[in-house]
């Protein structure tokens, strides 16, 4: 089955400082990849799409200039949150899609991020 | 902003119960509905895609319906375990090929 995995697992940061989380999807090329957040006791919340070798799309309300997403190849996207804040503590999900109609999204194990 | 609306919310059964649980989505502009899996600590796993009305598909114990005219699917577990526990997402996917996640539907099986 499709695998997709996303470094680090967990990282604790001071406040101000950027972080960057990779998705990457091991066994098959994904142009398009999707980074979503989870807020406690919610759903997932879509922040961007992510295409490969253009821009991403963000959703209403989220910051394109916090969170920075490059899709520099088929197989991989990174997010990097910049000048960190608590309140951008959360949980990040990636997950990247395969190809056609039946196209499904296959998700990385996410990362925990704690600004302190 | 398109709904997409999973219920119920959340849901105890005991094991050895059979369950089911509604996802509903906007009938125009359909394309594929997808259900996932989702175990606390663990990230998303897909079920099932489907994308023609009448569609039904099977994985074991778990099985769903697809309904595009009406606009909704039906997530059936036959004789719950209590490793069936977990929030079940549906997710829409529009001819413009963008993907909507319901809330979920929490699902607890009591042994």
């Amino acid at each position: 089955g499709a695998v997709v995995s996303q470094h680090p697992s967990r990282v604790i940061c001071k406040s101000g400082t950027s972080v960057k989380i990779e998705c990457r999807s091991l066994d098959f090329q994904a142009t398009t990849m999707f980074w979503y957040r989870q807020f406690p006791k919610k759903s997932l919340m879509l922040m961007a799409t992510s295409n490969e070798g253009s821009k991403a799309t963000y959703e209403q309300g989220v910051e394109k200039d916090k969170f920075l997403i490059n899709h520099a190849s088929l197989t991989l996207s990174t997010l990097t949150v910049t000048s960190a804040h608590p309140e951008d503590s959360s949980f990040y999900i990636c997950s990247a899609r395969t190809s056609g109609r039946a196209g499904t999204q296959y998700f990385g194990p996410g990362t925990r991020l704690l600004v302190l | 902003i398109l709904n997409v609306e999973q219920s119920p919310q959340s849901l105890h059964v005991q094991e050895g119960d059979s369950t089911n649980f509604t996802c509903s989505f906007p009938s125009s502009n359909f394309y594929a509905l997808h259900w996932y899996r989702w175990e606390t600590a663990k990230s998303p796993e897909a079920l099932f895609v489907m994308t023609l009305n009448g569609d039904e598909k099977k994985k074991g114990r778990i099985s769903a319906t697809l309904n595009t005219k009406e606009g909704y699917s039906y997530l059936y577990i036959k004789g719950s375990q209590p490793e069936d526990s977990a929030t079940y997402l549906c997710a829409f996917t529009n001819t413009g090929n963008q993907f909507y996640f319901g809330t979920g539907t929490s699902l607890t099986v009591i042994p």
